[in-house]
């Protein structure tokens, strides 16, 4: 079953301004992570967060993580035209190698 | 340099076809794995394979097989084609409990 949901769906702001998305999964986890897909191209990683682990910074990304609360969220700061993208949380439960659950990703639109 | 490509980008099919998607991956990483993206944008694991083990998503047809001919290649063929089947597949690899590098995906349409 799904393990991730991201919320919003769909998120629309202005350049400079702040991007937060949220997602929430629902069994235990070892680590949480989040990738961006551009239109018509893969996934790529940005980030990764461990079970054990409250916040996590790299560039202009913030994740943090509540596992009390099962949830995630991706803070992307002083955001560009350039992060139009969808952003997908993915939770590695550690049953199998890679055995990523998807959500279904909140897409991000970035106006000049 | 591409780190994961596959071939086709775009493959165009008529139902009850047979089909093959090619992935290659130049990373040197020991498992790859082949993911289902469908309209909505919902991304699910069809199968992982390292040289020992296949990791087969239940809820996979038996109509789809992964084929590894080495460890820097794993194709997907897919028999007796469907409507259903329509989707963006993309290959993907990864080193042990590292994050997963993904090809660019091939859309698959079934007509």
């Amino acid at each position: 079953s799904q393990q991730g949901e991201e919320d919003p769906q769909a998120l629309s702001i202005q350049e400079g301004e702040n991007a937060t998305m949220n997602c929430s999964y629902k069994t235990s986890i070892n680590n949480l992570q989040w990738y961006r897909q551009n239109s018509g191209r893969g996934l790529v990683h940005l980030i990764l967060i461990r079970s054990n682990e409250r916040e996590k910074h790299s560039g202009r990304l913030r994740v943090t993580l509540d596992t009390s609360k099962k949830s995630s969220s991706l803070l992307i700061t002083a955001s560009r035209a350039a992060d139009t993208a969808s952003y997908f949380c993915a939770t590695d439960a550690g049953e199998s190698q890679g055995n990523l659950i998807f959500g279904k990703g909140t897409k991000l639109s970035v106006k000049p | 340099d591409t780190a994961v490509s596959q071939t086709p980008k775009y493959l165009v099919t008529q139902m009850g076809n047979d089909k093959s998607i090619k992935c290659e991956q130049n990373l040197g990483h020991d498992t790859m794995y082949w993911y289902k993206q469908d309209s909505k944008k919902f991304l699910k694991i069809m199968f992982s394979y390292n040289n020992k083990e296949l990791i087969i998503n239940e809820t996979v047809p038996n109509r789809f097989s992964p084929k590894s001919p080495d460890k820097a290649h794993l194709n997907l063929h897919i028999n007796s084609l469907e409507l259903g089947d329509s989707a963006v597949y993309f290959c993907a690899s990864s080193q042990m409990g590292s994050p997963l590098h993904f090809g660019n995906g091939t859309r698959l349409t079934v007509t």
